[in-house]
């Protein structure tokens, strides 16, 4: 079975700064997606970035962009730049076979102006 | 208009009564999914169905079933709602073909039970 675990509960960043949410897996397979999703107050899930385990090269979108560790299970979200918007729970998730979305528990993102 | 729509979007009950949460989409989607989501445990899964005739358990299933309608209807029921069912629950939809496939939430309903 696959797992997800975010060991940060918490986070919080200035304005402007740079910031990584961790994320770690467990699989068995060797042909899996990766996925961040961001909630912000309105509860209102979205994605934020996705990465293909067959992928060497990590995946970028904006200001967002992953730094993923396919030997050590690991896929840490990093945002630059950060913005007041991107205040927000954030949760990792893979997805294999079967096709059922994995989730981690969830980082709260704080982003102090 | 979204694309998911879940109703009711909050939902306030006693222990013990039945209560039914509906989903339904519009983006034509076979895979549709009912996540829970509770403080620190992020989305659990609950059930998911493939198609009209597909259902399948997830992590979660006890205490819940479900029902597939239609291509475009997915609905949870608690037969007999108890406070730990208490949660933030989410519908989600997935187009055919590749995992990689962006999966699209509902807005959540807010469930109570007292």
């Amino acid at each position: 079975a696959q797992t997800v675990t975010q060991s940060q509960p918490e986070m919080s960043v200035q304005e402007a700064e740079t910031v990584t949410l961790s994320c770690t897996y467990d699989t068995s397979e060797s042909d899996y997606y990766l996925f961040w999703y961001k909630q912000p107050p309105s509860r209102q899930m979205i994605l934020v970035i996705r990465q293909e385990a067959y992928k060497q090269q990590n995946a970028t979108e904006n200001r967002f962009s992953v730094n993923f560790q396919k030997a050590a299970k690991s896929f840490s979200l990093k945002i630059s730049d950060s913005q007041l918007g991107d205040a927000a729970m954030y949760f990792c998730g893979i997805i294999q076979g079967a096709q059922k979305l994995v989730f981690g528990q969830g980082t709260r993102l704080t982003i102090n102006p | 208009d979204a694309d998911v729509t879940q109703t009711p979007r909050n939902r306030i009950t006693k222990t013990g009564k039945r209560i039914m949460l509906e989903c339904s989409q519009t983006k034509g989607h076979d895979r549709m999914y009912w996540y829970r989501q509770d403080p620190g445990l992020g989305l659990r899964l609950i059930y998911y169905s493939f198609d009209v005739k597909d259902i399948n358990k997830g992590e979660i299933s006890d205490g819940y079933s479900v029902s597939r309608q239609a291509q475009a209807k997915f609905s949870l029921s608690l037969e007999s709602a108890i406070p730990n069912q208490t949660a933030l629950y989410f519908c989600a939809t997935r187009g055919n073909g590749l995992p990689y496939n962006e999966q699209f939430f509902g807005p959540g309903t807010r469930l109570t039970v007292l």
